[in-house]
């Protein structure tokens, strides 16, 4: 299947400060990104959806001022929390597709101090 | 009522035996399927997926859809503890204004030794 790299794999950040999380795809080009948000023992909630050379779509109840997301090329997507709080914890996830697939990333686990 | 709806488990199976995963949806115009594996603290993988009506094999996976009823399955032959983990059943509706997976909740297998 389709490679799709997230860096970094683990952050820790003081609260306030921001946090940038890169997703690629590597060996495909994806038009269109997902970032998912995970808590533990729950299931994938989507936070948005990042359109190559277009504003990203939220979903409802995700801050788009909070949450950044910029998609500059066919192959990179970045999702910026800013202003982290502890609440902010959590399992960030990207996802790409590839034809009719959609592939994750391995994951992002941000911890905010 | 949910979009996708799976039972959350636990499922629990001996060691070599057949795992029967199920998965229902609502929306009766939905094409493309899915059946993603996450490990605990890692990100969904790609395991199945389906877009006709049947049965598909690889491996000792094989998944079934059923338009009619609306569901679809996923059975592991087999069992081994490494399959333990929480199995994500995914599901591609026309509706979506990116055609994105809406997921179940998830079924979290356990395979005894």
């Amino acid at each position: 299947g389709a490679v799709v790299s997230q860096h970094p794999s683990r952050v820790i950040c003081k609260s306030g400060t921001s946090v940038k999380i890169e997703c690629r795809s590597l060996d495909f080009q994806a038009t269109t990104m997902f970032w998912y948000r995970q808590f533990p023992k729950k299931s994938l909630m989507l936070m948005a959806t990042s359109n190559e050379g277009s504003k990203a779509t939220y979903e409802q109840g995700v801050e788009k001022d909070k949450f950044l997301i910029n998609h500059a090329s066919l192959t990179l997507s970045t999702l910026t929390v800013t202003s982290a709080h502890p609440e902010d914890s959590s399992f960030y996830i990207c996802s790409a597709r590839d034809g009719g697939e959609q592939y994750f990333g391995p994951g992002t686990r941000l911890t905010v101090t | 009522q949910k979009e996708v709806e799976q039972n959350s488990g636990p499922l629990s199976v001996p060691e070599g035996a057949i795992a029967s995963l199920n998965c229902t949806y609502s929306d009766r115009g939905s094409q493309s399927f899915f059946w993603y594996r996450q490990y605990s603290g890692k990100s969904p993988e790609l395991i199945m997926f389906i877009y006709s009506n049947g049965d598909k094999e690889d491996g000792r996976f094989t998944a079934q859809l059923n338009k009619a009823s609306q569901y679809v399955s996923l059975l592991i032959r087999d069992s081994q503890p490494s399959d333990s983990a929480t199995y994500l059943c995914a599901v591609r509706t026309p509706s979506g204004s990116a055609r994105q997976l809406t997921f179940g909740s998830g079924t979290q297998l356990t395979v005894l030794p």
